[in-house]
């Protein structure tokens, strides 16, 4: 399986928006409603940010919101903040009880 | 609030066989219908899914690492556990221990990082 495609660098100034792409294929982004976006401040670990394409967990800011078309999803920061400065993961089922994550992108706060 | 925390050797000799161990915290391995992961990240690159089991035994691998990968369960410790053989220094990483329902990983451990060096 190959990982999911992501831009490696994504930039805002505070109080904008920022939007990051998951880019896969029919057999998995564009085939499964199981895409989730991960947050990873450095030496931490990841934090579940979206999941099932649009869904936030508890304590997850709604600045953060999910969406997808085809075989390509996105991640949306509104409000850029300080603290939204992470790399960030997709991951998507990708059938057979398989599963695969994005290459990362790093947003930063300008 | 499910805690879980990585233990077992930071160094690995080539050829060997890498054994983690996850200890499950404030819930039980058990109960419920969360799937027990491990990922691994080497420095400065992204994610990568090794694999998971069901409280049942049931398994599922990565493709690319499935002739080399073992995941168990041990319900009487609250425990899981990930063997990897025949290592290589490609295999040196953080290795995280994680948790969730169907494809979620919602809880993740800290991380340990595991280096493959003579």
């Amino acid at each position: 399986q190959s990982a999911l495609t992501q831009p490696p660098s994504a930039s805002g100034s505070p109080g904008q928006s920022v939007t990051i792409s998951c880019t896969g294929t029919s057999s998995d982004v564009g085939g499964y409603n199981y895409v989730s976006w991960y947050q990873q401040h450095p030496g931490k670990a990841p934090k579940l940010m979206i999941y099932e394409v649009s869904k936030r967990p508890s304590g997850v800011p709604d600045r953060f919101s999910g969406s997808k078309s085809g075989n390509t999803a996105s991640l949306t920061v509104s409000g850029l903040q300080a603290e939204d400065e992470a790399d960030y993961y997709c991951s998507s089922y990708a059938g057979s009880n398989n599963f695969v994550f994005g290459t990362g992108t790093k947003v930063t706060v300008l | 609030q499910v805690q879980l925390q990585e233990s077992g050797p930071g160094l690995v000799k080539p050829s060997q066989t890498l054994s983690l161990t996850c200890t499950v915290s404030g819930g039980s391995i058990s109960s419920g219908s969360y799937y027990w992961s491990w990922i691994r990240q080497p420095a400065g690159k992204g994610l990568e899914w090794i694999g998971r089991i069901y409280t049942s035994g049931s398994t599922n691998y990565n493709p690319s690492l499935k002739s080399r990968v073992t995941i168990s369960v041990d319900t009487s410790k609250n425990q899981f556990s990930l063997k990897l053989s025949s290592v290589t220094a490609a295999d040196t990483a953080v290795y995280y221990c994680v948790t969730g329902p169907r494809w979620l990983l919602n809880y993740w451990g800290q991380g340990t990082l595991v280096t493959v060096s003579s």
